[in-house]
């Protein structure tokens, strides 16, 4: 079966343009969690979905950033304005149950997006 | 709030020599404790976790981890290291919300030379 997937792999942007970036977790999965992953440094958490509900957006740096996934399936995470300080690598991840401290979360390739 | 430490950034070993790669948790909350692994040009996947009960816990690939709740460490070790081992290692546990959104350490890269 196929894994969680992420478009674009690969997002150069100019200052001040927004962008999009894609994912599509395993089907049936209900958690969908967001990271950032600077360059050097480990992941860090965004944002989570269980279903279509945003239950988490903790860790979204600015309200530059937002994510949605409307139907509980594919989600979109939307950046405004981009800034250098956030190029980084976009992880997607999901799992099959609703949010908890046991479940294994399955990671996309990720997008790397660089800022100009 | 929860955090993890990883003490070594950039691991260099020859093949067959052993591994350990050091992390440490932050006191509190529920201790649930993973290692994930990203090989070159690949997905983040799960190499092994810890839950509960048995501290020694093997994973994928003849990795394992020991859990010492005394000294706040999951470190990973491998007996014998193959240079297909060569990767980015990284520490991870739940942060303190029930998402299940996990916190990284840093990432240990390490550099298996044939």
């Amino acid at each position: 079966g196929a894994g969680v997937s992420q478009s674009p792999r690969y997002k150069v942007a100019k200052r001040g343009q927004d962008v999009a970036l894609r994912c599509d977790p395993i089907s049936g999965h209900v958690s969908l969690f967001w990271y950032q992953q600077a360059l050097g440094q480990g992941p860090e958490f965004l944002t989570y979905f269980q279903n279509e509900a945003q239950l988490d957006k903790s860790g979204l740096p600015s309200d530059r950033f937002f994510a949605e996934r409307p139907e509980g399936s594919v989600s979109t995470l939307k950046i405004q304005r981009t800034q250098q300080e956030d190029s980084a690598v976009y992880l997607c991840a999901s799992s099959l149950l609703e949010g908890g401290l046991y479940n294994e979360q399955f990671f996309g390739p990720g997008t790397r997006l660089t800022v100009l | 709030a929860q955090s993890v430490s990883q003490h070594n950034h950039h691991v260099i070993l020859s093949e067959a020599a052993s591994l350990e790669l050091g992390c440490n948790y932050s006191y509190g909350g529920t201790v649930n404790l993973f290692w994930y692994v990203q090989y070159p040009g690949q997905h983040l996947q799960l190499l092994l976790k810890y839950f509960s009960g048995d501290p020694l816990v093997k994973g994928i690939k003849g990795f394992e981890a020991e859990f010492i709740k005394s000294k706040f460490s999951f470190n990973l070790r491998k007996p014998s290291v193959q240079w297909s081992d060569t990767a980015e290692y990284f520490c991870a546990r739940p942060g303190s919300s029930n998402t299940g959104k996990l916190i990284f350490g840093q990432g240990t890269t390490l550099q298996v030379k044939p």
